[in-house]
Order: C-alpha cells, then structure tokens, then sequence
C-alpha cells in the first residue's frame, strides 16, 4: 500500500494567515493526488484534484502544488469557515489511501 | 444535483453480518464507479473498495476476504456486505461517486459527491 503522510497533524491559526500544508508519498504517486476538507459530522468535500486543480465553487485562495512523492495545500488568507480537518488521497494505486489529517484550529 | 443516501442499522452484533445499501439520486449509477469509505471515530478515512455496473470490482485487500459489493440498477442503489464483524469496524460508513477527467492519457478520479454517511456501532 502506498503510505501518505500529512504534516503537521494540527496547527493552530488565524483569521487571514497563509498557511500550508504537506502530504508526503511512500512512493511517487505522478500527479495522482486529491485534498479533502471535512468538517465536524460532515462528510469530507472535494477541493483539489490532480494534485493542482481546483474543483468548481472553491475559493481560490485554495491552491495546490507538487508531484511525484511531494505535495502541498496552501490557503492563502485564512477565512472563519477555513477551520476543518484537511485530508490528501492518492488515487494512483489500489488500495486507495489517505493521509491521516490536519486539523486547522482557531488560535 | 446528484445525492447519495447510505441506508442500514445503526447497531450490529460481533460476528455478525454489516450490511449498508447507498441509494443515488439525480443520476443513473450505471455510468461512473461507487465506492464505499469508512471512518472510525475521530480518525482517518479508510477506502473499502468501488465497483460499477459494467462489471469490475476492487477490493482493499485489508477487507478483502470478509466485504462484498454489489449493485442494482434497477433501484438505482449499490450495497456494502461486511461479514464476521468485531468492534474494529465500528466507524462512518460513507458511499461516494468516483468523479474523473480524462486528459488523454491519463484519467484523474476523485470521491464526489459524498452521502452524509451512517454510523455503524459494532457491539452485543
């Protein structure tokens, strides 16, 4: 299984920061990964995919960058409802897997 | 809009059978992939496996021997069957569409859209 790894786990920000976050590949992946966000008792939604495509109706403050083993999801002015869990998925192989999360919390 | 609608008990015994079904709404499920995804509590999300109604199943080999998959165009609906249950499958059970782009030659999937799953507790 090809293993994904997001850091940091948690970060703590606020309301107009840029931050970013990685994910990591056991093994290269091409361009072949997704980002989620999922807020509490919601299903996860679609942001990213293809590694830089940003899905309809999504801020463009959202961006994606990276290919190969290295990826990263940048918001680049933090916005109230930006607070979630943000979850990457690689979809190159079966079994299809996902990174374990990063919680954006208010500071 | 295309909606999904996961379906089943809430509250299986250990060595039992999970069985979920996952109904789709403003569109034909004859025409894309499904695939169910489950998250324990608090934790991270979990792929069990897709099918669609051409034929072709895909299984997470870590559920392989104990999941089935099936579908009915009829009803418009796909299901999920989980046998031999213990309280490690406790968890969301999600049902999604795999959406794609095709950008000759490479074709993209993503989960989308998602139900808003259905909790699955697993205990006697």
């Amino acid at each position: 299984d090809i293993q994904m790894t997001q850091s940091p786990s948690s970060l703590s920000a606020s309301v107009g920061d840029r931050l970013t976050i990685t994910c990591r590949a056991s093994q290269s992946i091409s361009s072949d990964l997704n980002w989620y966000q999922q807020k509490p008792g919601k299903a996860p939604k679609i942001l990213i995919s293809a590694a830089v495509t940003l899905q309809s109706g999504v801020p463009s403050r959202f961006s994606g960058s990276g290919s190969g083993t290295d990826f990263s999801l940048t918001i680049s002015s933090l916005e109230p409802e930006d607070f979630a869990t943000y979850f990457c998925q690689q979809n190159y192989n079966t079994p299809y897997t996902f990174g374990q999360g990063t919680k954006v919390e208010n500071k | 809009q295309m909606q999904l609608q996961e379906s089943g008990p809430g509250l299986v015994k250990p060595s039992e059978t999970l069985s979920l079904s996952c109904t789709v709404s403003g569109g034909s499920i004859s025409s894309y992939y499904w695939s169910w995804i489950r998250q324990p509590a608090g934790k991270g999300l979990e792929w069990i496996g897709h099918l669609r109604a051409t034929g072709g199943v895909t299984y997470n080999p870590s559920l392989k021997s104990r999941v089935t998959l099936s579908m009915d165009t009829s009803e418009n609906r796909f299901s999920l069957k989980l046998t031999s249950v213990t309280a490690a499958d406790t968890a969301i059970y999600y049902c999604t569409r795999v959406a794609y782009r095709s950008v000759y030659p490479i074709t993209y999937n993503w989960f989308d859209p998602w139900g808003q799953g259905t909790l699955v507790t697993v205990s006697s």
